[in-house]
């Protein structure tokens, strides 16, 4: 099983700043990885798949880059509704599986 | 737009069984291979299991494998999670999913609770 990890755990930022968050692959996972935020209450929403496309609607301040075991998931300037807990997702091999997840919140 | 409406889920004796259900509509259901994920109270997520378009081919995560069940009914387009000797760790919100490209999620349903305590 391919263990994705996180991090950090919790990010403390202001709204306008820029948000980086990492997803580490215990093995390759090619570019076979997606984000994803989650507020509370809703269900998730895909942000970015194959590591670096932003999916339909997503704005532009989020891009995600990276490959191999490496992942980065940037937000440039951060908005009020930013605010969420992020995800990562491997498809490469089964079993699928998601990072612990990183929570962002308002500093 | 699409919509995945789960039912089924409840508050069920440890070792008891459940079936979920999730009415897909707004898209080509037949065309679309499907998942399960779960999210236990306060924590992450976590992938159930999978199923590809025709139903024949099928994905479980080892703590579901032997218990759980998925299948679909195309003409019904309808994706199903049968559920069996059900535990305590099995207690969260049953996300219905609907997988686009490779294998990621590009539509989730509302999430159904399931409830596993005596």
């Amino acid at each position: 099983e391919i263990v994705l990890t996180q991090s950090p755990a919790t990010l403390s930022l202001s709204p306008g700043e820029r948000a980086t968050l990492s997803c580490r692959a215990s093995q390759s996972v090619s570019s076979y990885l997606a984000w994803y935020q989650q507020k509370p209450g809703q269900a998730p929403r895909l942000l970015i798949y194959d590591a670096s496309n932003r999916a339909t609607g997503i704005p532009a301040r989020f891009s995600g880059s990276g490959s191999g075991t490496d992942f980065t998931l940037t937000i440039s300037s951060l908005e009020p509704e930013d605010f969420a807990v992020y995800y990562c997702q491997q498809c490469s091999n089964w079993p699928l599986t998601f990072g612990q997840g990183t929570r962002m919140e308002i500093q | 737009e699409v919509q995945l409406l789960g039912s089924g889920g409840g508050l069920v004796q440890p070792g008891g069984s459940l079936r979920l259900s999730c009415a897909a509509s707004g898209f080509t259901f037949s065309n679309n291979a499907m998942s399960w994920v779960r999210q236990a109270p306060g924590k992450g997520l976590e992938w159930v299991s999978s199923i590809r378009v025709s139903g024949g081919g099928t994905y479980y995560a080892d703590s579901v494998k032997g218990r759980f069940t998925i299948s679909r009914d195309n003409s019904e387009n309808t994706l199903y999670l049968q559920m069996d000797s059900l535990r305590a760790e099995d207690t969260a919100v049953y996300y219905c999913a609907k997988n686009w490209a490779r294998w990621y999620i590009d539509d989730w349903g509302q999430g159904t609770l399931v409830t596993v305590s005596s």
